[in-house]
């Protein structure tokens, strides 16, 4: 079946840029998201791809997608302590079927 | 954007108490899921709805159950709660193009 995997935790050093990696074996998504969720919060959508892009910038989050290689990555430039969250990678094929999640990815910033 | 509301926050609930977790959505969207989110599992869908008065099962769909009576609300059931249930339960709806957007969960104890 369709998986989605992630790595569970990385720190980083504010003002540094964070990478956050995803794999994905759906060869036919058409939507790859990411998705914040702060302590205690429900999932936040921060941004998406179209699978015919490879590249999205959204002010301090590129994202980055091979489609080849399914592999999907979400880069915070200037990292700051208030991004520190878990963030999860998704996909979905099409239509309006479910997305599948990663497992989240801990993002924690040291001051 | 769709808006997600969830009844509660937080509930406590004894063992073999029936219990009814309340989701609505404002934006007239046909597509709701629930799912539920532990450490270490990510976020795992019980059941989803594509329309009034349908239901379908997810991965996890064992010891609860789901309403749809209305467009804008889904209701998750459990018939008689289990500590194995305590948990983050979280509603989704679904933009075709943006993705799932996600209430704010209820956090749900099971004693």
């Amino acid at each position: 079946g369709e998986d989605v995997e992630q790595s569970l935790f990385l720190s980083v050093r504010e003002g540094d840029s964070s990478v956050i990696n995803c794999t994905y074996t759906d060869s036919s998504s058409t939507y790859l998201y990411w998705y914040k969720q702060e302590p205690g919060a429900g999932l936040q959508l921060l941004t998406y791809i179209f699978s015919n892009m490879d590249m999205k910038q959204d002010q301090r989050l590129t994202v980055l997608l091979n489609k080849k290689d399914k592999h999907l990555s979400l880069r915070i430039a200037d990292t700051q302590t208030g991004d520190s969250a878990i963030y999860f990678c998704a996909e979905r094929n099409s239509g309006n079927t479910p997305l599948v999640f990663g497992k989240g990815t801990r993002l924690s910033v040291i001051a | 954007d769709v808006k997600v509301t969830q009844s509660s926050r937080y509930l406590v609930k004894r063992t073999g108490e029936k219990v009814f977790l309340e989701c609505v959505q404002d934006m007239d969207q046909k597509n709701m899921f629930w799912y539920r989110q532990d450490p270490g599992l990510g976020l795992r869908l019980i059941y989803f709805s594509y329309d009034v008065k349908m239901k379908e099962k997810g991965d996890i769909p064992e010891g609860y159950s789901v309403s749809r009576e209305k467009k804008e609300r889904f209701s998750l059931i459990l018939e008689s709660a289990s500590t194995n249930q305590t948990s983050m339960y979280l509603c989704a709806s679904i933009d075709r193009a943006k993705g799932q957007y996600f209430g704010p969960g209820t956090r749900l104890t099971v004693t």
